[in-house]
């Protein structure tokens, strides 16, 4: 199987700071036929189901602020909240869906 | 609007069966795949298993295989997951989600869930 793991395990950041978290496979996740990452980002907030944010590694889904952003190739990603709100503390997920069983990476818990 | 309706929490003993329910609408279900989302007690998400509903194709995680059943009843858009025999461990909220396109793919809508506590 595939192994995400995210970093950190949690993080604190001020309202209208940068929050930055690391995805890491340990294996490629590119796609050569296609040459799309197969990476997407979720959000979970208390009592909620996962809610997705970003699919190919950095396209944001219809509906998501722009501050969230997702970047990375092959092995290594990031997801940026460009100026932290309130509304985004959540536990953030990456999930690879290059192959099954699909994996999450244990989740990033973001607080104020 | 495309919508998954899972079905009421549930509290079993170790050892009962149990069926849930995922209700698709808003779409036509032949044409996403669905899987389950395991979600243990302050834990994060695993991935179970999921059913390709135009012919009723499954795949499941190894830590799962024989241990639940994915179904699917196209008639009612409604996908199933079922225990024979309900352990302690399987104490977790369960969430279905659809596949956003092929059978490689992120899920662009999930249900709310459903909490099944098992118990003596």
């Amino acid at each position: 199987d595939i192994v995400m793991t995210q970093s950190p395990d949690s993080l604190a950041v001020s309202l209208g700071e940068r929050a930055t978290i690391h995805c890491k496979s340990s294996q490629s996740v590119l796609y050569s036929s296609d040459k799309k990452n197969y990476l997407a980002w979720y959000q979970q907030k208390p009592g909620q189901p996962p809610n997705l944010l970003i699919y190919w590694a950095s396209t944001r889904e219809s509906g998501v602020p722009d501050r969230f952003n997702g970047s990375g190739s092959g092995t290594d990603f990031t997801l940026t909240i460009s100026s932290l709100q309130a509304e985004d503390v959540a536990v953030y997920y990456c999930q690879q869906y290059y192959t099954t069983p699909y994996i999450f990476g244990q989740g990033t818990k973001v607080e104020i | 609007e495309v919508q998954l309706v899972q079905s009421g929490a549930e509290v079993k003993k170790p050892g009962e069966s149990l069926r849930i329910s995922c209700k698709a609408s808003g779409y036509k279900i032949p044409d996403y795949w669905i899987s389950w989302v395991r979600q243990m007690p302050g834990k994060g998400l695993e991935w179970m298993g999921r059913i390709d509903p135009d012919d009723s194709y499954t795949n499941y995680r190894p830590s799962f295989q024989g241990h639940v059943t994915i179904s699917v009843d196209k008639s009612i858009n409604t996908v199933y997951l079922q225990w024979s025999s309900l352990k302690g461990s399987d104490t977790a909220i369960y969430y279905c989600a659809r596949g956003a396109g092929g059978s490689l793919y992120y899920f662009d809508y999930w249900g709310q869930g459903t909490l099944v506590t098992v118990s003596s």
